[in-house]
């Protein structure tokens, strides 16, 4: 039973250019949500998305991000024009339809370093 | 500002003894609290939950305490293992259709042999 897989597990990318972030969350499970780990803080929610929705985006940047999670595939977080404050560890996770309880199980993580 | 806080920064024990990890919450809208154990380059791993409704909740060597009036929750490990070395991060939920969860920055436990 495969947890939830992230990818790229390492990204670097450039002052301006766009990142893409994949999760593909635990057979069964329907929920996904996106965290932000900045140096020596704790995960800061991002975004929590079902199926073809965007439930709750109360903590994406205004601006550059985006997130879905299509019908098919995996979720998806697009970063674009990135900047050097951007870098981070970003960690999505997911939990099944309907959980009466509110763990969350956890992808090893996307490293994205801007240069 | 921080609705949840780990004020320790670090722990250190001795592998056999009981490790004693605090968290501190400020929003009375929190409903449900979970731990997450997470090694270096790896995502959080659940590690046990207790709802506001109950004191208390036991999972083996670990054990979670909360008391609400002081808005307060603990994780007790008894007995610590050099394996538990770990950064613990201790979350909270509103509950409800609410499902974000707000994390403290985490405690470093370093159990030694």
């Amino acid at each position: 039973n495969a947890g939830v897989m992230q990818n790229p597990r390492h990204l670097v990318r450039r002052r301006g250019q766009e990142a893409r972030l994949r999760c593909s969350p635990m057979k069964g499970h329907s929920h996904v949500y996106w965290y932000r780990q900045l140096p020596e803080e704790g995960l800061k929610f991002m975004v929590y998305l079902q199926k073809e929705n965007i439930i709750d985006e109360s903590g994406m940047p205004k601006e550059r991000f985006s997130a879905e999670f299509p019908k098919e595939g995996p979720s998806i977080l697009r970063i674009q024009q990135v900047v050097r404050g951007d870098s981070a560890a970003y960690f999505c996770a997911s939990s099944p339809l309907g959980a009466s309880s509110y763990e969350q199980y956890f992808g090893p993580g996307t490293r994205l370093t801007v240069t | 500002d921080q609705q949840v806080k780990q004020n320790s920064p670090s722990l250190s024990v001795q592998e056999g003894r009981i490790s004693i990890l605090n968290c501190d919450y400020t929003n009375s809208m929190f409903d449900y609290f979970l731990w997450y154990k997470k090694y270096p380059a790896e995502g959080p791993t659940f590690l046990i939950s207790i709802s506001s409704i109950k004191d208390k909740n036991e999972d083996g060597r670990f054990t979670v305490f909360l008391n609400k009036s002081a808005k307060h929750l603990s994780l007790h490990i008894v007995p610590s293992q050099p394996g538990d070395s770990a950064v613990y991060f201790c979350a909270a939920s509103e509950g409800g259709s609410n499902y974000k969860l707000t994390f403290g920055k985490g405690t470093l436990l370093t159990v030694n042999p």
